[in-house]
């Protein structure tokens, strides 16, 4: 039984460094073709992408965000670690992780990150 | 970046009929295509994946189809159940983009 979990602060100042992490269970990122994504979703709108990494450490990144974004993965402790530098209220929204077989088959419940002053 | 474009944004059913939910891509994805669905205050839900493919556990009344540039979710009877807003994503192409959505709503 794959499961994930969003963990991090639910609330961050403008300019802030954002550090999320990804507890998984079920699946290990060290088994060949397993990756994790982090989605965000701002209140009301549409889902967007924002990164990946594969049990190779391939990372892929949102090209509009790519400079903002770093992604790691521990694998002996189930983890992955998504940083978001210099956010601002834009970024507002519920941040997801999920495992990744192609598409994104099993999501962890989100976490709402608020970024106000 | 492949833009994917979903239509209608809203879609107004009653329970019992058939809902017709369509993506457009803007350059071919082959079959790479998924679709999801999203419950107020839950994390999305995948459909189907390959364009075609019902995911573990998703009822028959869910259909998909399409290839290249379109794409088709069809629910066939709709339950009550079924009233959510609907992702299309596509996995062929970096970025991974999804649609705006679109929101299924009782008639």
């Amino acid at each position: 039984q794959i499961t994930l979990k969003e963990s991090g602060p639910t609330l961050v100042k403008p300019t802030q460094t954002l550090t999320l992490t990804c507890t998984f269970s079920g699946f290990s990122l060290s088994t060949s073709g397993v990756g994790v994504g982090w989605i965000r979703q701002p209140p009301g709108k549409a889902l967007e992408w924002l990164a990946l990494i594969y049990w190779d450490d391939d990372k892929r990144y949102s090209p509009s965000l790519k400079s903002r974004l770093t992604i790691t993965k521990d694998t002996s402790k189930n983890q992955v670690v998504l940083t978001m530098t210099n956010m601002d209220p834009v970024d507002t929204a519920t941040y997801y992780c999920a495992h990744e077989d192609a598409n994104f088959d099993y999501w962890g419940q989100g976490t709402l990150v608020t970024v106000s002053s | 970046e492949t833009v994917m474009t979903q239509s209608p944004a809203t879609l107004s059913v009653s329970p019992g009929e058939r809902a017709t939910l369509s993506c457009r891509a803007s350059q071919s994805v082959s079959s790479n295509l998924a679709w999801y669905q999203q419950k107020p205050g839950q994390a999305p839900r995948l459909l189907i994946y390959g364009a075609s493919t019902r995911a573990t556990g998703i009822p028959a009344r869910f259909s998909g189809s399409g290839s290249g540039t379109e794409f088709t979710l069809t629910i066939s009877s709709l339950q009550s159940e079924d009233f959510a807003v609907y992702y299309c994503q596509q996995y062929n192409n970096w970025p991974l983009t999804f649609g705006q959505g679109t929101r299924l709503e009782i008639k």
